[in-house]
């Protein structure tokens, strides 16, 4: 069965400064990946996605994730934060066998002045 | 505006009653999909449909209830039987079959009396 770990409860970071947020999945077979971004009391919005192709992946407001399938793994980056990227962000992982998606619990990024 | 619109943002619920939560799509999307989110666990799948009169069970479907009877619309009723109803509920849409990113509503956080 497919699992998703996100290996950082919380990540507390200055503004500026870069940031990596970890994740690592567990599947058997083919892999699509997907990053979430989810600000208080609201839903999730889409940073970025692998389907295939390039395995450097770059999203929306900065953001990118390199796909490693030998490591298994799908970690975010982005080179400078900025206090409004404070936020809880999800990794999610879904499958040709399963086709559903199953999230990781969440890393909370806390960017301060 | 396209989107996804659930209601109400904040909800009760009495000891022994059943509450519905709605969610209504102008998408045009078949798929839709209902989660429960706790803190520090992530987002778990209740139901899913992928079209209009179908629908299947999640990881955690004890105590929900759904139906599917327009395109539209995907009503979760939270009935006496879930005894730990207490939680952030969000509720997602996906254009295709399986391996789409998925769009979110801003859920409704359900409450205890």
């Amino acid at each position: 069965a497919q699992s998703v770990t996100q290996l950082d409860s919380q990540v507390p970071v200055f503004e500026e400064a870069p940031v990596e947020l970890r994740c690592n999945y567990s599947s058997s077979v083919s892999v699509y990946l997907f990053w979430y971004v989810q600000y208080p009391n609201q839903g999730l919005q889409l940073l970025l996605k692998y389907l295939s192709g390039s395995t450097l992946v770059k999203g929306i407001n900065g953001f990118e994730a390199e796909f490693n399938k030998s490591q298994t793994s799908f970690h975010l980056r982005k080179p400078s934060v900025h206090i409004s990227d404070t936020a809880e962000y999800f990794c999610a992982v879904s499958d040709a066998q399963y086709n559903k998606l199953i999230f990781g619990a969440g890393t909370r990024l806390a960017v301060h002045p | 505006d396209g989107g996804i619109t659930q209601s109400p943002k904040y909800l009760f619920r009495k000891e022994g009653q059943n509450v519905t939560l709605s969610c209504e799509q102008n998408l045009n999307h078949d798929a839709m999909y209902w989660y429960r989110q706790d803190p520090g666990q992530g987002l778990r799948l209740i139901y899913y449909s992928q079209i209009v009169n179908d629908f299947q069970k999640g990881d955690i479907a004890e105590g929900y209830s759904v139906s599917r009877e327009k395109k539209e619309s995907f009503p979760l009723t939270v009935t006496s039987a879930q005894k730990n109803p207490t939680a952030f509920y969000l509720c997602a849409t996906e254009r295709g079959s399986g391996h789409q990113p998925q769009h979110f509503g801003d859920g409704t956080r359900l409450s205890i009396l």
